[in-house]
């Protein structure tokens, strides 16, 4: 079955950084586009990043551009996010997320369970 | 950017009602519109993709409607399992962020 397992959450200070991976199984990895999306606590959801299944097209959200990296290593059927800059709303927990189709972005079919990420000093 | 709205942003109901849930988006996206249950402390899951059409393993109960600026998902006879918040995301790639609506937290009545 699919699984997605993220890691690398902690607590960090304002202006540190910090790398999260998505540890994916369970579906042929280097198919698929691949996302990050975060939840503050008690808000809502938040995209994050995209990255397209062969690393060629990444996008990311406004309020993370410039010090984000999404990347992929499709030979360890691993997705990353390096986090950079960070500042105290960044604290989130952080969720990977695989497109449904490969062809187009029309959902997330499937989500890990999430890893905390807290800025404070 | 595109800006999603939903209302309500708070529902109260009882089991076996008919419940409605409408997004509106700032732009039109076509169809490109997805909805999700996401539980407390538990990721989101997927319903709805391409505006209508039910995600494998979904109850039947669970619909969605509409296109362009205004969309609805609708909860046929609310469940004990339905209770949770619903989010509506755009996922127009043309323009590359996939924004989610804020939310509508559906409670017990």
């Amino acid at each position: 079955q699919v699984q997605l397992v993220e890691s690398g959450g902690g607590v960090v200070q304002p202006g540190g950084s910090l790398r999260l991976s998505c540890a994916a199984s369970g579906f042929t990895f280097s198919s698929y586009g691949m996302h990050w999306v975060r939840q503050a606590p008690g808000k809502g959801l938040e995209w994050v990043a995209f990255i397209r299944y062969d690393g060629s097209n990444k996008y990311y959200a406004d309020s993370v551009k410039g010090r984000f990296t999404i990347s992929r290593d499709n030979s360890k059927n691993t997705l990353y996010l390096q986090m950079n800059s960070l500042r105290a709303e960044d604290t989130a927990v952080y969720y990977c997320a695989k497109d449904r189709i490969r062809v187009r972005i029309d959902g997330f079919d499937y989500w890990g369970q999430g890893t905390l990420v807290t800025v404070s000093s | 950017d595109i800006q999603l709205t939903q209302s309500p942003s708070f529902l109260s109901a009882s089991v076996g009602d008919r419940v409605t849930i409408t997004c509106r988006a700032s732009q039109g996206i076509s169809s490109y519109l997805a909805w999700y249950q996401q539980k407390p402390g538990k990721a989101p899951k997927l319903l709805i993709y391409a505006a209508s059409t039910l995600q494998s393993g979904v109850p039947s109960r669970f619909s969605g409607s509409g296109s362009g600026t205004e969309f609805t998902l609708t909860i046929s006879s609310l469940q004990p399992e339905d209770f949770a918040t619903y989010y509506c995301q755009q996922l127009n790639s043309y323009l590359p962020e996939f924004t989610f609506g804020p939310g509508t937290k559906v409670d017990i009545k």
